[in-house]
């Protein structure tokens, strides 16, 4: 169990046009919903929070309408990149938190990403 | 000051061999700690987690905190190829959801 799936696995767009990036819990329940950007080498930077059913939380320095998120069920959260720049190229992971029932409280699994590539 | 510190290598090593991985973090309140395998264009696997200081063994894999000097260690033993991949550290905090990530360090096992 606890499988997270992201659609599409690879997108290329042209600059200006909006990607949406969609990640789903397949098999549980997720209330909390998170977004990471990984660029080559580096390691994953958290973009935002997502809650269903509420407005998600960006950390600094993440433009929230150019990267903008809904967590419309427990089991599906949205990414939309939009008027999408080069330097909006990245390898982009969803993860969705779960109770693990152990004192890590919630676990968090992650999606096998999105590579994103603006031309 | 990054939260969190990591080597990101890249390490070689022979197959057979001790593999070492190691992470420090700033942040005195992190009470979780994890090591997530990525293999390249995958999303990170969560491979051990361990709450405050101590050792934690699953198979060849052990996973060591050391809260005094804010150190995480991942040891392999008998690596093997198949474990060629990135090796994340992360933590977190109690009652928080959020990770901070260390850079990754990408592993190589040569047969």
């Amino acid at each position: 169990g606890a499988v997270v799936s992201q659609h599409p696995s690879r997108v290329i767009c042209k600059s200006g046009t909006s990607v949406k990036i969609e990640c789903r819990s397949l098999d549980f329940q997720a209330t909390t919903m998170f977004w990471y950007r990984q660029f080559p080498k580096q390691s994953l930077m958290l973009m935002a929070t997502s809650n269903e059913g509420s407005k998600a939380t960006y950390e600094q320095g993440v433009e929230k309408d150019k990267f903008l998120i809904n967590h419309a069920s427990l089991t599906l959260s949205t990414l939309t990149v939009t008027s999408a720049h080069p330097e909006d190229s990245s390898f982009y992971i969803c993860s969705a938190a779960r109770l693990a029932g152990h004192y890590l409280g919630h676990e968090q699994y992650f999606g096998p990403g999105t590579r994103l590539t603006v031309t | 000051q990054k939260e969190v510190e990591q080597d990101p290598g890249p390490l070689s090593v022979p197959e057979g061999a001790i593999v070492s991985l190691n992470c420090t973090y700033s942040n005195s309140a992190f009470q979780y700690f994890m090591w997530y395998r990525q293999y390249s264009r995958k999303g990170p696997e969560l491979l051990m987690y361990t709450y405050s200081s101590g050792n934690k063994e699953d198979g060849r894999f052990t996973a060591q905190v050391d809260k005094s000097s804010k150190y995480i260690s991942l040891f392999i033993r008998d690596s093997q190829p198949s474990d060629s991949a990135t090796y994340l550290c992360a933590t977190k905090g109690t009652g928080a959801n959020n990770l901070f990530f260390g850079t990754g360090t990408r592993l190589t096992v040569i047969p």
